[in-house]
């Protein structure tokens, strides 16, 4: 089955660094990625839809500088949390769907950021 | 906007089955998903429903009614590992999903 491979799956950074998080499609092209944040104990919230070759699209509310989108190949979008902060601690999952009869949306493992 | 109402939490025993409800209110709609998802886990597939009506997937199903905007997850002969949160969803036409808050479902022996 279509497998989404994400990384690293946890990471802990000081205050004001940047950190950047992978997501590949490993067997499937997939056009459009999209990026979730999900706080403890809550819903995943979308962030922003990742196009390959162009702009990422965010949601409201969702700083399009702090949170870099990189959608460079068919295959790997990157998401940078720039100069992070404690705030920005949080389970970040990236999702990528295969189109066709068998159309599903599968996620990555998520990526857990502490900011100290 | 767009909103989906789910339980916060419910509590069954194992073996036993359990309906978790899902409405919702939304300015477009192209199916309602649901997702499992463990403690520091990811969440997983678990069923996709376009259509009214009913899809069985092995001990979990999924019904839609698009008149009443109302989905459920039936999940039969529960097991000690299907305590999990689940995550109802509904997909725009630009395939972005929408979560429900999540039902915390714990099986208890």
């Amino acid at each position: 089955g279509a497998v989404v491979s994400q990384h690293p799956s946890w990471v802990i950074c000081k205050s004001g660094t940047s950190v950047k998080i992978e997501c590949r499609s490993l067997d499937f092209q997939a056009t459009t990625m999209f990026w979730y944040r999900q706080f403890p104990k809550q819903s995943l919230m979308l962030m922003a839809t990742s196009n390959e070759g162009s702009k990422a699209t965010y949601e409201q509310g969702v700083e399009k500088d702090k949170f870099l989108i990189n959608h460079a190949s068919l295959t790997l979008s990157t998401l940078t949390v720039t100069s992070a902060h404690p705030e920005d601690s949080s389970f970040y999952i990236c999702s990528a769907f295969t189109t066709g009869v068998n159309e599903k949306l599968f996620f990555g493992s998520g990526t857990q950021l502490s900011v100290l | 906007g767009q909103s989906l109402e789910q339980p916060s939490e419910v509590t069954a025993v194992e073996g036993a089955i359990v309906q978790i409800n899902c409405t919702y209110q939304t300015s477009g709609f192209y199916g309602l998903s649901w997702y499992q998802q463990h403690d520091g886990g990811a969440p997983t597939f678990l069923s996709y429903n376009a259509l009214d009506g009913l899809e069985e997937t092995g001990r979990f199903s999924s019904f839609l009614s698009r008149s009443d905007s109302y989905g459920y997850l039936l999940l039969q002969e529960l097991q000690m590992k299907d305590s999990a949160s689940y995550f109802c969803a509904v997909r725009d036409s630009s395939y972005k999903l929408i979560f429900g808050s999540g039902t915390r479902l714990l099986v208890r022996p």
